[in-house]
């Protein structure tokens, strides 16, 4: 079964970073792209973008474009994302996705969601 | 980027009584759509794929249809378990793209 374990709830002050990581389990994320949605309180889902493990290669939503970095490490099968210049509109819940379905391009593996609030 | 209009953005229907939620596209996404599931406090959960694949282990009385710009989830006979909140996604294009969601109650 995949499983996909996120780190724990962020607080942090404005015009400060934090760093989510995201550790995969019982797949191999090279064999992936990960990706990571938003989602701010009583609001929609977003996209942020995604990473290809196995090269580095990224793609991001314009919005999101310097505000998010996305890293992995395939030595410890886990996908980082950080969040920079942070701003009270950043209080959300992250969550990272993979694709796992043969032949899928979908997310279909979530993880449980990291909380951030931003607040001085 | 492609913009994603789900409709309605809220839903109140009976136990046992079929529901329709819609999603159309801004432009043709060639089957390339996703549903979700979400219930409070929970991650989302996909339910469809390729905009009519029924996701492994999701109940059958769910089911996707569409194609071009017009989508729709079906759920067939309401079940208690189902009161969340459903997303659509589109995914043949970057960026992914969510609709606003749909809020489904039980009257």
């Amino acid at each position: 079964e995949v499983q996909l374990q996120q780190s724990g709830a962020e607080l942090g002050k404005p015009g400060t970073s934090v760093k989510l990581s995201c550790k995969v389990s019982g797949y191999n994320i090279r064999n992936t792209y990960m990706h990571w949605v938003n989602q701010r309180p009583g609001k929609g889902l977003e996209w942020i973008g995604r990473i290809d493990p196995a090269n580095g290669n990224t793609i991001y939503a314009e919005k999101f474009k310097s505000k998010a970095t996305l890293t992995a490490d395939t030595s410890s099968n886990t996908a980082y994302m950080q969040l920079s210049q942070l701003k009270s509109d950043d209080t959300a819940i992250y969550f990272c996705a993979a694709m796992v379905i043969p032949g899928g391009y979908v997310m279909d593996a979530w993880g449980q969601g990291a909380s951030v609030t931003v607040s001085s | 980027d492609i913009q994603m209009t789900q409709s309605p953005a809220s839903l109140s229907a009976s136990l046992g009584e079929t529901v329709t939620i819609e999603c159309r596209a801004s432009e043709d996404i060639y089957n390339g759509l996703a549903w979700y599931q979400q219930k409070p406090g929970k991650s989302p959960q996909l339910l469809i794929y390729n905009a009519n694949s029924l996701h492994t282990g999701v109940p059958s009385r769910f089911s996707g249809s569409g194609s071009g710009t017009q989508y729709s989830l079906k759920i067939n006979s309401l079940q208690s378990e189902d009161v969340a909140s459903y997303f659509c996604q589109q995914y043949y294009d970057y960026p992914w793209t969510f609709g606003g969601g749909t809020k489904l109650e039980l009257k």
